[in-house]
């Protein structure tokens, strides 16, 4: 168990549907990663948030948005679902970075969103 | 164009040998390179990072190599086990704080 939690742990639903999976960091980490992981893609890194604040941004489409609240939840907002959404979604948290400074990330369960 | 890439091909290996998964990169100029292990429709589990100014770095029965020549990373398991089995994801962090991961190699070690 890595301290790191994500519900729903499934979710089904249909194109065009907006949807918000949530992700609690290990107790103490300040940064959330949100990630994709799909098959034919492998695992693709979306958005950090270090402290409720934007960090990093990767490969997150326009259609995808993320927040880190004041008690260091996340949520991911995905909206107008396409069947190219279906993916493991996962989110990630590490304690409080010093940029330069790298520290390992502990991983949820994941989220299995189907699209159908 | 930005690349990293592992064997897509599943890996063989004889219990009690030493297995060796390689990441190659192109394009990118990491400071950090990892290695996480994943189980089938888990997350992945962080095992060793190493930085752009360290060649090696060992835990236990892994070590890992880092040759910012070469642009690859190679990822070793000695005496390996069954229990070893899995896909190992490599990673980099990039300057811009971007983390990319590569497609992973599913290394299976036969009894």
């Amino acid at each position: 168990d890595s301290g790191v939690t994500q519900t729903p742990k499934h979710l089904i639903t249909a194109t065009g549907q907006r949807v918000t999976l949530r992700c609690s960091p290990r107790s103490g980490d300040l940064s959330v990663y949100w990630y994709q992981q799909s098959l034919d893609q492998g695992l693709q890194f979306l958005i950090q948030y270090y402290n409720g604040e934007e960090r990093a941004k990767g490969n997150i489409l326009e259609r995808f948005s993320a927040q880190q609240f004041p008690d260091l939840h996340s949520e991911l907002n995905l909206s107008s679902l396409e069947l190219g959404d279906s993916a493991l979604y996962f989110c990630a948290s590490s304690v409080e970075p010093v940029r330069g400074i790298y520290n390992e990330q502990f991983f949820g369960p994941g989220t299995r969103l189907t699209v159908l | 164009s930005q690349k990293i890439e592992q064997n897509s091909e599943a890996l063989n290996i004889q219990e009690g040998k030493t297995a060796t998964l390689t990441c190659n990169y192109t394009n990118y100029s990491p400071a950090y390179l990892q290695w996480y292990r994943q189980d089938p429709g888990r997350g992945p589990v962080f095992l060793l990072l190493i930085r752009e100014n360290e060649k090696e770095k060992r835990k236990e029965r892994l070590k890992v190599t880092f040759d910012t020549t070469l642009k690859q990373s190679l990822f070793h398991i000695t005496a390996s086990q069954p229990a070893d089995s899995a896909t190992y994801l490599c990673a980099l962090l990039n300057r811009d704080d971007k983390i990319i991961f590569g497609k992973g190699t599913r290394l299976h070690i036969l009894p």
